[in-house]
Formats: C-alpha cells, structure tokens, sequence
C-alpha cells in the first residue's frame, strides 16, 4: 500500500548528541512536511518541502534542520538535542500544498 | 486572536449520544478545511475533508459556515472508540497557503 513511512518509531538520544529522523513515502507527492507535536498540543509545522523548495517557519530554531534528497525521502537533522525537543516528529506529505495531509506514523523522542 | 480556534474539552458524551463542536477561523480566504482524528500518542488521521455544501460520512457530519467563518462535526450514535481528540485544520493564506491547525477537541465517549 502507497504510504509515509518513518523511522525509528521511538528514539533516544543523549543531550546535545545529533540525531536524524527519516520518513519516506510510496506516494510520490510533491510536499514534504516535518511537524513537531508536544503533549496536548497541536502538530506545528517546522518546515517544509515543496518538490525541492525547502520552506522554514520563521520560529524555526537553528537547531532544526532538513534534508530531502529525493521524491521520496525527507530527513531531520537535530543537531544539539535539548531537553525541551523530546516531542513526536510527524512527518506528513500533500500532493500539492494546500491539500490534505498524509501523515507517517511518527517518531517519538526522548532527550535524556 | 489565534488563526484556528477549537474548544478543547473535553466533552463527556453518554455512549449513543450525539456530539457536536465547532471550529472557527480568522482567515475569510481559507478555502480549504479538514477534519483530522488522533488518538493517544499515535499520528492524525484524516477523518473527513469538509465541502461548502456539507458532507456526511456514516454517523458524521460536517459543515461549513463561511459567513461566520466556523466549521463544525457532528457525531450521531458515540461509539465508546469515537474518544479521540479532533483537529481541524485550515488552509491560511496569510501564511503561504499551507494549513493550520487548531489546537483540538478532545472527546470522551462513556458507557
């Protein structure tokens, strides 16, 4: 079946030790997204790709940054894991922008 | 005032109960809107895309109400695994076009 697939589904990572998310999709949509999800809070978006057009929100902080190789693949580089960025990272694809959101089944990260 | 705004609950529904909630919007240019479903620490998941006429889906309804710039879902017959939280989402043109989403709401569905 055609999907958004992400990997590790649970990751542990060490205070200021970089670490990368992956997420691939079987869709060959055009978008890419990364959204960070906190307990009882909204996903919000950190960046996106349209085809190979990366998009950062404005309070994006530094520490975030993305890579998208390919159609299919999109990665997400942390580079010095705080504590407060222990969250579940969705990633999620559209076919254009502004269309319905397919979404991986997440990776939840601890920061120890 | 935030872009999309949902009360968060949660709402306490009798099983076979119905349930309705709204979500409203500042962006009178928004001309796409969704209705997403999470459970506990899993991913959305798309429930119903919302059209100006209103849709239904089996025990769920949607509807959109331009002039007052709201959406809203209707839950007939709760089902005890309609427990979940609901998001809306909404495309924002003053954001680039890409889509918001509103903080959600949560609902409790018991016996």
């Amino acid at each position: 079946d055609a999907m958004v697939i992400q990997n590790p589904r649970y990751q542990v990572t060490q205070f200021g030790k970089p670490v990368t998310l992956s997420c691939s999709q079987t869709l060959n949509h055009n978008v890419m997204y990364w959204y960070q999800q906190k307990s009882s809070q909204a996903p919000k978006l950190l960046f996106h790709y349209y085809d190979k057009d990366f998009n950062n929100e404005a309070d994006t902080p530094d520490n975030f940054q993305s890579r998208r190789p390919n159609t299919s693949f999109c990665f997400l580089d942390i580079r010095s894991p705080g504590l407060g960025d222990a969250a579940m990272y969705l990633c999620a694809t559209s076919r254009q922008g502004n269309e319905k959101l397919f979404f991986g089944s997440g990776t939840q990260l601890s920061v120890l | 005032r935030k872009e999309v705004e949902q009360d968060p609950g949660p709402f306490n529904v009798p099983e076979g109960a119905t349930v309705a909630f709204n979500c409203t919007y500042s962006n009178s240019a928004s001309q796409s809107f969704f209705w997403y479903r999470q459970d506990c620490r899993k991913e959305p998941k798309l429930l119903m895309s919302v059209y100006s006429s209103g849709n239904e889906d089996g025990r769920f309804t949607a509807q959109l109400n331009r002039a007052s710039q709201y959406i809203s879902l209707l839950i007939r017959d709760s089902k005890l695994s309609d427990s979940a939280t609901y998001l809306c989402v909404v495309n924002s043109k003053a954001a680039g076009n890409k889509l918001t989403f509103g903080g959600g709401t949560r609902v409790l569905v018991k016996p």
